[in-house]
C-alpha cells in the first residue's frame, strides 16, 4: 500500500556536526512534502516543505532534498544543536484542494554534548 | 488564545467507559483534523472538518470513534465503549482551508485505557 517511511528510527549526533534524516516514500502521485519536529510532550511543528518541482529547499540550518527517481526525501540539519533533540516526521500529500496528510513513523535524534 | 489548545491534558479511563475529548482551534482557521499518535509511532489521520463542508470520516478506525464541529470553532472527538488499543494521543490540528503547510497542531491528549 502507499506509505511513507523512515531508514533510521534514531539517529545520535554529537553537538555540532550535522545531521541527516532520511525518508522514502512509494505513492507516485504525492507532489508535496512536509517536515516536522515533534519535542517530548507537545504537537508537531512544521520545519520545511517542498514541492516535486522542486529538488532542493533551504531554510535556516536545514535543508530539504527531494530525490523524486527514487521516491527519498532527506533532511539535513547544520551545525546540529542539543535544542535539535526531537523526533522528525516526514509527511506526504498531493497538492491541489484539500489532500490528508500521510506522516511516516519518525525518527529520534539525539544531540550529545 | 495564539494556538491550538487541546483538553484534557492527560485522560485516564477504565475499559468500556466513554470518553471526550476537546480541540479548540486558532481563531480564524476553517479547517481542523484530528490524528492519532501510538507510542512511538506516527500520526494517523483520524478525520478533517472544513466549514460546513461534510467532513472527511474516512480515517476513523471504527464507529466507537465519533466526531463533533461546531461551526468553526471547538470540535469534540468521542470515543465509545473505549478500548486498550485506544490508548493514544490525540492530536488535533487547525488550518487556513486545506493548506498543510498552515496546519499548527495542538498539545495532544493523552490517553490510558486501563
Amino acid at each position: 500500500g502507499e506509505s511513507v517511511g523512515l531508514h533510521l528510527p534514531t539517529l545520535s549526533v554529537q553537538e555540532g556536526d550535522n545531521s541527516i534524516i532520511n525518508c522514502a516514500y512509494s505513492n507516485s502521485a504525492s507532489d508535496y512534502f512536509i517536515w516536522y519536529k515533534q519535542e517530548s510532550g507537545k504537537g508537531p511543528q512544521f520545519i520545511i516543505d517542498i514541492r516535486s518541482n522542486m529538488d532542493k529547499r533551504q531554510g535556516q540550518r536545514v535543508t530539504v532534498l527531494l530525490n523524486k527517481t527514487v521516491k527519498h526525501l532527506s533532511l539535513q540539519i547544520a551545525a546540529t544543536q542539543p535544542g535539535d533533540s526531537a523526533v522528525y516526521f516526514c509527511a506526504e500529500t498531493r497538492s491541489g484542494g484539500y489532500n490528508k496528510l500521510i506522516f511516516g513513523a519518525g525518527t529520534r535524534l539525539a544531540v550529545h554534548p | 488564545g495564539a494556538g491550538v489548545s487541546q483538553s484534557p491534558s492527560n485522560k485516564v479511563t477504565e475499559k468500556g467507559k466513554d470518553v471526550e475529548l476537546r480541540c479548540d482551534p486558532i481563531s480564524g482557521h476553517t479547517a481542523l483534523y484530528w490524528y492519532r499518535q501510538r507510542l512511538g509511532q506516527g500520526l494517523e489521520f483520524l478525520i478533517y472538518f472544513q466549514g460546513n463542508s461534510a467532513p472527511d470520516k474516512s480515517g476513523l478506525p471504527s464507529d466507537r470513534f465519533s466526531a463533533e464541529r461546531t461551526g468553526e470553532s471547538v470540535s469534540t472527538l468521542t470515543i465509545q465503549r473505549t478500548q486498550q488499543e485506544d490508548s493514544a494521543v490525540y492530536l488535533c490540528a487547525s488550518s487556513l482551508g486545506g493548506r498543510p503547510d498552515t496546519q499548527y497542531f495542538g498539545p495532544g491528549t493523552r490517553l490510558t485505557v486501563l
